[in-house]
């Protein structure tokens, strides 16, 4: 089965802080995303990658940076948390040309800043 | 206007009811289609995919109408565990960069 493992289900941090979400695959599934969901809102792609040291921006990437060293992490770096940064963030990862749809999901990190 | 949009419901229907969620996407260059089921406090996983002749998988049948830039899911004698929320989701163009975007999902609540 595809794991894909997200490094804590809950945060708490303060306004300012730094903040690292890390997303382990073992799959060695190419594709790596970041989403974040919001009531209301759905799901919104912050940040991707196709490849290690590749990084492509989504929808809403401001106040997000990642970083994709090797094949199987992904992590999401919030340089200075802010409380419009409330959230649960999704990491996901496909194989192939993401054409073919099939997400597979980390069980998300809820993350909230005061 | 949102490039994927559904009824946010809640749909509440009683057990071996018959329910319909409906989708339209923006960019007539979308090419893939699918519908992802997400639990309660859970990820989303991928319930099905979505073809061009319409496809189902069980009590599932989901439609594709292109000139409309429509989806639908159909749930047949829908049960207990049916419950949860249904994304609709659509590839963001006709590029290979894969990058899908998701519906606000459609929530489903099946009452005994």
């Amino acid at each position: 089965d595809v794991k894909v493992t997200q490094s804590s289900r809950y945060l708490v941090k303060r306004t300012g802080e730094k903040v690292f979400l890390e997303c382990v695959q073992d799959m060695d599934h190419e594709n790596m995303f970041w989403y974040r969901q919001d009531p209301g809102l759905g799901l919104r792609l912050i940040y991707f990658s196709y490849d290690v040291k590749m990084k492509e921006k989504g929808d809403i990437p401001e106040g997000y940076s990642v970083s994709r060293e090797k094949k199987e992490r992904f992590s999401l770096i919030l340089e200075s948390a802010s409380t419009n940064q409330t959230s649960m963030y999704l990491c996901a990862s496909s194989s192939g040309t993401a054409n073919t749809g099939e997400l597979f999901f980390g069980e998300g990190s809820r993350l909230t800043v005061l | 206007r949102k490039e994927v949009e559904q009824d946010p419901g809640p749909f509440n229907v009683p057990e071996g009811a018959t329910v319909a969620f409906n989708c339209t996407y923006s960019n007539s260059a979308s090419q893939s289609f699918f519908w992802y089921r997400q639990d309660c406090r859970k990820e989303p996983k991928l319930l099905m995919s979505v073809y061009s002749s319409g496809n189902e998988d069980g009590r599932f049948t989901a439609q594709l109408n292109r000139a409309s830039q429509y989806i639908s899911l159909l749930i047949r004698d829908s049960k207990l565990s049916d419950s949860a929320t249904y994304l609709c989701v659509v590839n963001g163009g006709s590029s290979n960069t894969g990058k899908l975007i998701f519906g606000q999902g459609t929530t489903l609540q099946v009452k005994p």
